[in-house]
Parts: C-alpha cells; sequence; structure tokens
C-alpha cells in the first residue's frame, strides 16, 4: 500500500512554456502533499507543503508564482512551472502524508524537466 | 536551524563488507530521525526510522541507533550486497514541526561483486 504515482516521469519543453507535473496518491487520502527539488548529487530541497482545500505554504527563496501548487483533491496536487527557463532544469519529486500515518511520507518516483 | 550532514560519497565495497555512512543533525528539542533510500531510477523509500533517543530502528539488515548524546544516527549493516547500491538520505522531522523533512545531502553506496 501508499504508492504515490507522478506523471510525467520526464518532459523536456522549451524555454518560456508552461509545464505542469501531477502527484497522485493511487491508495489513501493524502491531506498533505510536499514538493521537493532535487539538484544533481545533492540533497532534497523542500519546495513547498500543500494542504487538500487550502493555499501551499512555500519555502523561503521559492518563487509561488514561478511554481504554482494546487492540492484541490485528496488524492492529486499539481505542480506548474510556469514560463520554464533552463536553470529549471531539475528533478522534481512529490511525496505525500495521509491522516493517521503520523510523520511517515510516501515519495513519488519523481519527473525530470529538461528546459531547452 | 535544523540540519543534517552525511559523510561525503560515494562509498565503494565489495559485496559481504561491513558498512557504515556516519550521519549527524543539529535540532532543538528530540527530532524523529529516519534513514531513506533511492535505488537508481526510482523515488525515496523509508528504510528505517527511530523517534526517541536510544531507539534502534532496523530493516532488510540495516541499523541505526538514535544517539542524543552524539546527535548521530549512523547507518550500518554487517554484510552488504550488490543490491544495495543506492543513495541513502538522512533525514529529520523536528520536534514541534508540522512534518517537514529536512534531508542530509545524501550518500552513494556502490557494491561491487
Amino acid at each position: 500500500g501508499a504508492v504515490v504515482s507522478q506523471h510525467p516521469s520526464r518532459v523536456i519543453c522549451k524555454s518560456g512554456t508552461s509545464v505542469k507535473i501531477e502527484c497522485r496518491s493511487l491508495d489513501f487520502q493524502a491531506t498533505t502533499m510536499f514538493w521537493y527539488r532535487q539538484f544533481p548529487k545533492k540533497s532534497l530541497m523542500l519546495m513547498a507543503t500543500s494542504n487538500e482545500g487550502s493555499k501551499a505554504t512555500y519555502e523561503q527563496g521559492v518563487e509561488k508564482d514561478k511554481f504554482l501548487i494546487n492540492h484541490a483533491s485528496l488524492t492529486l496536487s499539481t505542480l506548474t512551472v510556469t514560463s520554464a527557463h533552463p536553470e529549471d532544469s531539475s528533478f522534481y519529486i512529490c511525496s505525500a502524508r495521509g491522516q493517521g500515518h503520523s510523520y511517515e511520507q510516501y515519495f513519488g518516483p519523481g519527473t525530470r524537466l529538461t528546459v531547452t | 536551524g535544523n540540519s543534517v550532514t552525511q559523510m561525503e560519497g560515494p562509498v565503494t565495497l565489495s559485496e559481504e563488507a561491513f558498512l557504515t555512512i556516519n550521519c549527524t543533525y543539529t535540532a532543538t528539542g528530540y527530532p524523529s530521525l529516519f534513514w531513506y533510500v533511492q535505488y537508481p531510477g526510482e523515488g525515496l523509500q523509508l528504510l528505517l526510522k527511530a523517534t526517541k533517543a536510544d531507539d534502534k530502528g532496523s530493516n532488510k539488515g540495516f541499523e541505526a541507533t538514535y544517539r542524543k548524546e552524539t546527535t548521530s544516527f549512523h547507518l550500518e549493516k554487517g554484510s552488504v550486497q550488490v543490491s544495495d547500491s543506492a543513495v541513502y538520505f538522512c533525514a529529520l522531522i523536528g520536534s514541534g514541526n508540522t512534518g517537514k523533512l529536512i534531508f542530509g545531502q545524501g550518500t552513494t553506496l556502490q557494491v561491487k561483486p
């Protein structure tokens, strides 16, 4: 149980376009979802925390107008990278936490974004 | 603020060797501590955890003990296998926190036959 999927797994887009990444909890209701960014050979950096039905809480230094997060249902959160630039190229990972799961977060497989 | 420091990698071992990956943390109060593993091309999986001092987390032959006096949570395995090759992340959730994980930089383990 506790499976989280992400779609797409890889995406290449042109500079200036927007890209949407989906994160789904497949077999549980995710009251909280987290979005991370992972740079090559570096750790995961938390970008934002989203609770179902409310606005996301962004970490310091993360542009909320550039990285739009929506958590409209208990099984789906989306991250939209708006007006993407090559420096936005990265590995984006989501995780989900359900009610009664205490601290445990279940991670998606990640999405590799390349902006050309 | 809270932080996690891991030993630099990559760590290269022969099969059946003993593994230690060091992890130390800085946090106020009593954080919960975790080890996550990321296999090539996959997302992170929780490997083990410990939520209070002197607790030992264990799973799949891996162990780590929550040492408050040394603020450490070193990962150990007595005999590694090629299939253990992955990136290992030490992480914490601070006490009183909303559940935000703070990760170390990750340590790549390569096990050779």
